[in-house]
């Protein structure tokens, strides 16, 4: 059971346009996610994170949405730059698990290429 | 700077041999680390929970006797694949709070 889902594996954007990353769950007890960019062979690095008491949350050119009605969150790159092709996984977590960001069930991601 | 550590960054063994992984924590002390793999083509998947000072906990089929896990110190884990086998072969990665580990790279022949 897909309890966190990234129904798109690929991605293509032109190098200064958005690039808007989506991720939908299942399990209504997750109240913390987190993105994750990744290169092949490479350990994931942490890009945002935002938590079930908020809407958005922005830093630089990442902001990431979250619509818990909708069970949804997006993350939005503003301006794309050729530099951010890489793999995107957004991962969840419940909080009351030992902490926000202890165990945390990841999406099967999705390849984002900017075209220069 | 990266703020967690992994060594070696790759290995590949003979099947039936055993792997040491280790896992640093840089930046500060951590009770506790998680160890994950990806196959290729696959998502992330959390194997176990190592608590500093106590037994580490594992995810559901993840075969505690294989996957020998000591978190000798607040800023070491250690992950030991035994008896490796081909299937075995996969993309290792700690992380300590929301921070992951390069990696690590196993090939069992």
């Amino acid at each position: 059971d897909q309890q966190v889902k990234q129904n798109s594996p690929s991605l293509s954007v032109q190098e200064g346009r958005i690039s808007i990353l989506n991720c939908d769950y299942t399990n209504s007890m997750f109240d913390y996610f987190l993105w994750y960019k990744k290169y092949p062979a490479e350990g994931p690095t942490f890009l945002i994170s935002i938590s079930s008491i908020k809407d958005k949350n922005e830093d630089g050119r990442f902001t990431v949405f979250l619509n818990k009605s909708a069970k949804h969150l997006s993350l939005h790159i503003v301006p794309s730059q050729p530099g951010d092709s890489a793999v995107y996984f957004c991962a969840a977590s419940v909080s009351s698990y030992g902490g926000a960001t202890n165990k945390l069930i990841f999406g099967t991601g999705t390849l984002l290429a900017v075209q220069p | 700077g990266a703020v967690v550590s992994q060594h070696p960054s790759r290995v590949i063994c003979k099947s039936g041999t055993s792997v040491k992984i280790e896992c640093r924590s840089l930046d500060f002390q951590a009770t506790t680390m998680f160890w994950y793999r990806q196959f290729p083509k696959q998502s992330l998947m959390l194997m176990a929970t190592s608590n500093e000072g106590s037994k580490a906990t594992y995810e559901q089929g993840v075969e505690k006797d294989k996957f020998l896990i000591n978190h000798a110190s607040l800023t070491l884990s250690t992950l030991t694949v035994t008896s490796a086998h081909p299937e075995d072969s996969s993309f290792y990665i700690c992380k300590v709070q929301q921070y992951f580990g390069p990696g690590t790279r196993l090939t069992v022949l």
